[in-house]
């Protein structure tokens, strides 16, 4: 199976602040990642698949880049709205896996 | 507008069987794989099981394999998830989610979960 370990665990930032989240696959997955925001109590909502497309209605500052292994998840300019965990998931393979999450909290 | 309401949770002993249900509607059942994923209290995201639009490509978590079974009925659009043998550690809200029909095995439409405790 293809192990996927995502970091920081957790970020504390401010209104506006850039934040970076990486995740990084245990073997190379081309371009085959997807990112999701999670809030509590509710469902995954799909950000970005192939590793740097924004699905349709996700605000454009989020960016996601990288392939093979390695892969980041960027916030322009955190908006009230973006605090949240945010999971990676590899789509290369089945079965298909996730990161751990990262909760992007208010400092 | 595509809408995916889960049904069937509740609280089950070890060792006993709970059948999930998942109602689609406004899109083409029949054109869409279809994913359980759960997510245990307080945990992350784990992906249980897949079956394409016409049942003939099912995949399971090595977890699952040979306890659970997932199924459809395109007729009544409608995804099932069978689980026997069921443990403490099944315990979660398990979500039914759209495969994608661009490029495939990730999530684009969530239904709302339901929840399913194992405990004596």
């Amino acid at each position: 199976d293809i192990q996927m370990t995502q970091s920081p665990s957790s970020v504390s930032a401010s209104v506006g602040d850039r934040v970076t989240i990486t995740c990084r696959a245990s073997q190379g997955i081309s371009s085959w990642l997807v990112w999701y925001q999670q809030k509590p109590g509710k469902a995954p909502n799909l950000l970005i698949y192939a590793a740097s497309t924004l699905q349709n209605g996700v605000p454009s500052r989020f960016s996601g880049s990288g392939s093979g292994t390695d892969f980041t998840l960027t916030i322009s300019s955190l908006q009230p709205e973006d605090f949240a965990t945010y999971y990676c998931q590899q789509a290369n393979t089945f079965p298909l896996t996730f990161g751990g999450g990262t909760k992007v909290e208010i400092k | 507008e595509v809408q995916l309401v889960e049904s069937g949770g509740g609280l089950v002993q070890p060792g006993r069987s709970l059948r999930l249900s998942c109602a689609a509607s406004g899109f083409t059942f029949s054109s869409y794989g279809m994913h359980w994923v759960r997510q245990a209290p307080g945990k992350g995201l784990e992906w249980v099981s897949y079956i394409d639009g016409t049942s003939g490509s099912i995949y399971y978590a090595d977890s699952v394999k040979g306890r659970f079974t997932i199924s459809r009925d395109n007729a009544k659009n409608s995804l099932f998830l069978q689980m026997s043998s069921l443990r403490a550690e099944d315990t979660a809200v398990y979500y039914c989610a759209r495969d994608t029909p661009l490029t495939g095995n990730h999530f684009d439409y969530w239904g709302q979960g339901t929840l399913v405790t194992v405990s004596s």
